[in-house]
């Protein structure tokens, strides 16, 4: 089983709302993602989680916040996003593994985001 | 900075031919390569992953590797219009992190 699930699927809010995404994992993966995607781009790397700590922070703005409450959740706190911040988010995990192939990523469905 | 180059496309096949997918990578320290299909609308499905020069094969996908070249390719046997989405190819640095670097994808198009 390879089922990294998001909620919610669609999410629309306003500039000065507070919400939250969530992802989770039943794999027994140690290592979780946030990805941003817009339209006809690639995914782009925001948050990396090891072991339930945050590795990886790639210069996201503070209005983005992410948490790991244990290994097999992932959050990812909005506040005060602005229109351009409107994209799919995307939501990965992996094992924590430094044999080749354990390092493979698998995607949730992932939560479209339109900021108003 | 390390870049992962795909040609955008799009890419069109008849239904039944072989569709053939490139990528090329800067970091010779690369050590494991991804395959991802993404239908518009949808995240991407993992379809193979290779990290070992040659070939490899599952179903009707091979994927090939050559990091002499800084290459890796992905053929799709006997086209399926279902086939047609964009496909991005990845690519793990290694080392500290699993940070993967993707291409901008191929978008494939299988004609009837």
């Amino acid at each position: 089983d390879t089922e990294v699930t998001q909620t919610p699927k669609h999410l629309v809010m306003g500039m000065t709302n507070k919400k939250s995404l969530k992802c989770e994992q039943h794999m027994g993966h140690r290592a979780m993602y946030w990805y941003k995607q817009k339209a006809k781009k690639p995914p782009e790397l925001m948050f990396v989680y090891s072991y339930e700590k945050l590795s990886i922070n790639e210069s996201v703005p503070s209005r983005f916040s992410p948490e790991c409450p244990n290994s097999s959740l992932l959050n990812l706190h909005l506040h005060a996003l602005q229109p351009e911040d409107s994209a799919l988010y995307l939501c990965a995990s992996s094992q924590e593994s430094r044999n080749l192939g354990g390092e493979t990523q698998y995607f949730g469905p992932g939560t479209r985001l339109l900021v108003l | 900075q390390k870049e992962v180059e795909q040609n955008s496309g799009p890419l069109s096949v008849p239904e039944g031919a072989i569709a053939s997918l490139n990528c090329t990578y800067s970091d010779r320290g690369s050590q494991s390569f991804f395959w991802y299909r993404q239908y518009s609308g949808k995240s991407p499905e993992l379809i193979m992953f290779i990290y070992s020069n040659g070939d490899k094969e599952d179903g009707r996908f091979t994927a090939q590797l050559n990091k002499a070249s800084q290459y890796v390719s992905l053929l799709i046997r006997d086209s399926q219009p279902s086939d047609s989405a964009t496909y991005l190819c990845a690519v793990n640095l290694g080392g500290a992190t699993n940070k993967l670097i993707f291409g901008t994808g191929t978008l494939l198009a299988v004609q009837p």
